[in-house]
């Protein structure tokens, strides 16, 4: 298996552009996870989904950001306006089953960077 | 709530061991660890879940504490390979909840 694939993998944008995430996560794997890395805040949880359906959105920070995943096989997360303080690398991460029960394989991330 | 970790940061010689500890102010079911080497992605090291139980592989082992609500990380005999920053993710399972929350990361360097 390729394991979790996103994609850009680099992304530089100006300040008000809207940018897209993209995700395809491992086949099987029931569970899509989006993550935020920065150094102030570490890796945080975003929102999650199971078999497709949004669980907890709890972690998107406003309204600019949105993630949907129209199938099984892929899942995009979009921030429209982008802004300064977006820049961070964000991760997909794919499991099995629960969270907290199964292991959780991240793809290699998206670095962006808005200016 | 974050659960927090502590060293932030520790320096061995090849061959050293360390302890990495991960503690939570909320009851804990579950508790991960992750490795994650400089510009990738985190990988996922082991589970540990409500009972109190040790699990390890090779050199590399953990313990979790329910009642004190906390997990360590044990790394012996260090490689070269161990580098990199340690987080452990909580999971509070109540049969609701599905989502870890990640520590504060400890990074480790291990020297010749």
């Amino acid at each position: 298996d390729a394991g979790v694939i996103q994609s850009p993998r680099h992304e530089v944008t100006e300040m008000g552009q809207e940018v897209t995430l993209r995700c395809k996560p491992i086949s099987g794997h029931d569970y899509l996870f989006w993550y935020r890395q920065t150094m102030m805040r570490g890796l945080e949880l975003l929102i999650y989904f199971n078999n497709n359906v949004p669980i907890d959105d709890s972690g998107m920070p406003e309204d600019r950001f949105s993630a949907k995943m129209p199938n099984a096989s892929f899942s995009t997360l979009k921030i429209q306006p982008s802004e300064p303080r977006d820049s961070a690398v964000y991760f997909c991460a794919s499991s099995l089953g629960q969270g907290e029960l199964y292991e959780q394989y991240f793809g290699p991330g998206t670095r962006l960077t808005v200016t | 709530q974050q659960p927090v970790q502590s060293p932030q940061a520790v320096i061995l010689r090849e061959g050293e061991d360390a302890v990495i500890n991960c503690s939570s102010s909320k009851a804990l079911y579950s508790v991960h660890w992750y490795r994650q080497k400089h510009g990738e992605a985190p990988v996922f090291l082991m589970i540990l879940l409500k009972g109190g139980e040790q699990k390890g592989h090779d050199k590399i082992s953990a313990s979790f504490n329910e009642k004190k609500q906390q997990s360590s990380l044990y790394l012996t005999a260090s490689q070269l390979s161990y580098s990199g920053t340690y987080f452990c993710g909580t999971g509070k399972a109540t049969g609701t909840a599905s989502k870890l929350t990640f520590g504060t990361g400890t990074r480790l360097q291990v020297t010749l």
